[in-house]
């Protein structure tokens, strides 16, 4: 069956470092790709998507590329904010069948 | 557009209580979904509905839980009787329908059992 793999976390940066959160998957058709974020006391938004290979989702200052060679989907942003502390989840699904989640990789950005 | 509306917010019971979650769709969404999101975990399916049809329950432990969407809007997730390992964010979800990819959730239902 399908399945997401993501870093684990918690991961804790400082303002204006780097950010990336692996993400590899398996599927047995041609998934579409999600990173849905959950800040604290909220629920999940979807922060982008990407729906076929090479596509590039982006929100936010947020980045991700699906990689059908590699089976990735890693996030990426350039300076992360203490406002991008959250929970974030790697997620796939096929048309509108359930979304299958990776356990998520909770990130910490101090000032 | 109002989301994905769910009630009530936070519920405590006891173990062998029984409980019920409600779930208002996005207006016109066809597909529901209920997802169990346990603490350091992922959310995990449910029960998935396609107007008042259930699609996959293959995930729903059917000798304590239950789930129905009569009129194909409203939906109602039902544990009878709880046990602890239930503690969990209850997240509601929806989308257009087929062929369309992103799900919109609701705020989530966070049951404590004791």
């Amino acid at each position: 069956g399908n399945s997401v793999t993501q870093m684990e976390g918690p991961v804790t940066l400082s303002e204006e470092a780097f950010l990336t959160i692996n993400c590899t998957y398996t599927a047995t058709g041609y998934p579409s790709l999600f990173w849905y974020v959950q800040y604290p006391g909220e629920g999940l938004q979807l922060l982008l998507k990407a729906t076929k290979a090479d596509d590039k989702g982006s929100n936010k200052g947020f980045e991700a590329t699906y990689r059908k060679e590699t089976t990735s989907f890693h996030l990426e942003k350039g300076s992360v904010q203490v406002s991008d502390s959250a929970v974030y989840f790697c997620a796939l699904s096929e048309g509108n069948t359930p979304l299958v989640f990776g356990k998520g990789t909770r990130l910490s950005v101090i000032a | 557009e109002a989301g994905v509306a769910q009630s009530p917010r936070y519920k405590i019971i006891e173990k062998r209580q029984s409980v019920a979650f409600w779930c208002n769709p996005i207006s016109g969404h066809a597909t529901l979904y209920w997802y169990q999101q346990i603490l350091g975990q992922g959310p995990k399916l449910l029960i998935q509905f396609q107007n008042n049809g259930v699609v996959d329950d293959s995930q729903l432990p059917k000798d304590r839980f239950s789930a129905e969407r009569l009129k194909g809007v409203d939906s109602t997730l039902k544990i009878q009787p709880a046990k602890l390992e239930d503690s969990a964010v209850y997240l509601c979800a929806s989308n257009p329908g087929p062929a369309t990819y992103e799900q919109y959730f609701g705020p989530g239902t966070r049951l404590t059992v004791t």
